[in-house]
């Protein structure tokens, strides 16, 4: 079973309007996580975090974790072209000294 | 801002031969990482390392790799003998801290091609 799964994508979104990407989570004592963006060929860059359950808003950024169902989620809303890149849902692993694991990403695409 | 620098941003090395990929983390951050990205796959982990030694690593990390911190700010990744599989994108990160609420900033990483 895979540890963090993300919908591949592309995800292709209008300008202006909400982006939403999900992510699930095998490990139940999974305690924090993580939502990366990457563009083509460059690092992963941080844009937001979450340890407890419900939202966590930041700018445009909403971040929503539900641990029951092991669901976490980012809101991007009025979505700018700048905004396409892939996002990396990462999770760390509780069972493990220290470790983060990332999903396979998925691909958004705004249009103008 | 503090960052994590890695160099060199390319290298290019024939089969079989040694790499030392080097990082220098984030100066106050005590936990440190390599992980690498075959071209379209996603961000793997190979190793973390805490305190001089290794505190995980994944199955990737095999006998061919090692990590090392011979001083007190460079942290490198040595690939033995080098596989065309090898050929990645290795990124280099730090955190504060080890108990999963600290940030992890990643480096520019390392593009290694393996021919």
């Amino acid at each position: 079973q895979k540890e963090v799964e993300q919908n591949s994508g592309p995800l292709s979104v209008p300008e202006g309007a909400i982006a939403s990407l999900n992510c699930t989570y095998s490990d139940r004592g999974s305690q924090s996580f993580f939502w990366y963006r990457q563009y083509s060929g460059k690092s992963p860059e941080l844009i937001m975090f979450i340890y407890s359950n419900g939202d966590k808003e930041d700018g445009r950024f909403t971040a929503q974790l539900n641990k029951a169902s092991q669901y976490v989620s980012l809101l991007i809303r009025d979505s700018q072209p700048s905004d396409s890149a892939t996002y990396l849902c990462a999770v760390f692993i509780y069972s493990s000294a220290s470790k983060i694991i990332f999903g396979s990403g998925t691909r958004l695409s705004i249009r103008p | 801002e503090p960052e994590v620098t890695q160099t060199p941003s390319h290298q290019v090395t024939q089969m079989g031969q040694e790499v030392i990929l080097r990082c220098v983390p984030i100066s106050n951050h005590l936990y440190f990482y390599w992980y690498r990205q075959i071209l379209g796959q996603k961000v793997e982990f190979l190793v973390s390392f805490y305190n001089n030694e290794i505190s995980e690593k994944s199955e990737i990390f095999d006998d061919q790799f090692s990590v090392e911190r011979p001083d007190g700010s460079n942290f490198t990744l040595k690939i033995r003998s080098t596989k065309l599989e090898d050929s990645a994108m290795y990124f280099c990160a730090s955190s504060e801290g080890g108990t999963g609420i600290e940030k992890l900033f990643f480096g520019s990483g390392t593009q290694l091609s393996v021919l």
